[in-house]
């Protein structure tokens, strides 16, 4: 089975903060994604990688980053928290080909900016 | 811009009854994934229809694909309490993958 998993399951922070969220899968994977997920607005990409070293903005960027140092890892970093990135934040994979771009999602992290 | 969306968002049902929740999306494609989310847990994948006129079942959920219409279909047969949850669809497009809203199905006892 596919598995990916994220640093925190519940992470709580401070305004101006910097956070990392950490993710890894362990299936060989080229496509690993970042997702907040909030109510009523469902799950909104905000940075994805096809390869290592490699990172594409998804629809909401502004005030992440991403780093995708080796295949199995790819960290979202939060530059300064702000109490609007208290979200669910999801983690995904998928592999690239003619089968499609199922996604494995991990477990999530509830960040909470106060 | 690829657009998706869900309908119902929300739905109640009795156990027992059949129901068809839609997703419909705005821009040419042929590939098209059903997940499902319990409560305070992650998505995890249900169906992945790559083809017009591609059908999938699991047990009691069916999951249609109709390019042409940029319609794609789950159907719950004598729903059970254990399928009550959030399913969302999954579109690829524009080399992205725009997920829908999410239908939040509860099934009454």
């Amino acid at each position: 089975d596919v598995k990916v998993t994220q640093s925190s399951r519940y992470l709580v922070k401070r305004t101006g903060e910097k956070v990392f969220l950490e993710c890894v899968q362990d299936m060989d994977h080229e496509n690993m994604f970042w997702y907040r997920q909030d109510p009523g607005l469902g799950l909104r990409l905000i940075y994805f990688s096809y390869d290592v070293k490699m990172k594409e903005k998804g629809d909401i960027p502004e005030g992440y980053s991403v780093s995708r140092e080796k295949k199995e890892r790819f960290s979202l970093i939060l530059e300064s928290a702000s109490t609007n990135q208290t979200s669910m934040y999801l983690c995904a994979s998928s592999l690239v080909g003619l089968a499609g771009y199922e996604q494995y999602f991990g477990p999530g992290t509830r960040l909470t900016v106060t | 811009e690829l657009k998706v969306e869900q309908n119902p968002l929300f739905l109640s049902m009795q156990e027992g009854k059949n129901y068809t929740i839609y997703c419909n999306y705005s821009t040419t494609s042929d590939r098209l994934y059903w997940y499902r989310q319990d409560p305070g847990k992650s998505l995890e994948s249900l169906f992945v229809l790559l083809s017009n006129g591609a059908v999938k079942q699991e047990g009691r959920l069916m999951a249609s694909l109709d390019t042409k219409a940029r319609l794609s279909t789950l159907h719950i047969t004598a729903a059970v309490h254990d399928l009550s949850a959030t399913y969302f669809c999954a579109v690829e497009g524009d080399d992205k993958i725009i997920f829908g809203k999410g239908t939040r199905l509860h099934i009454l006892p």
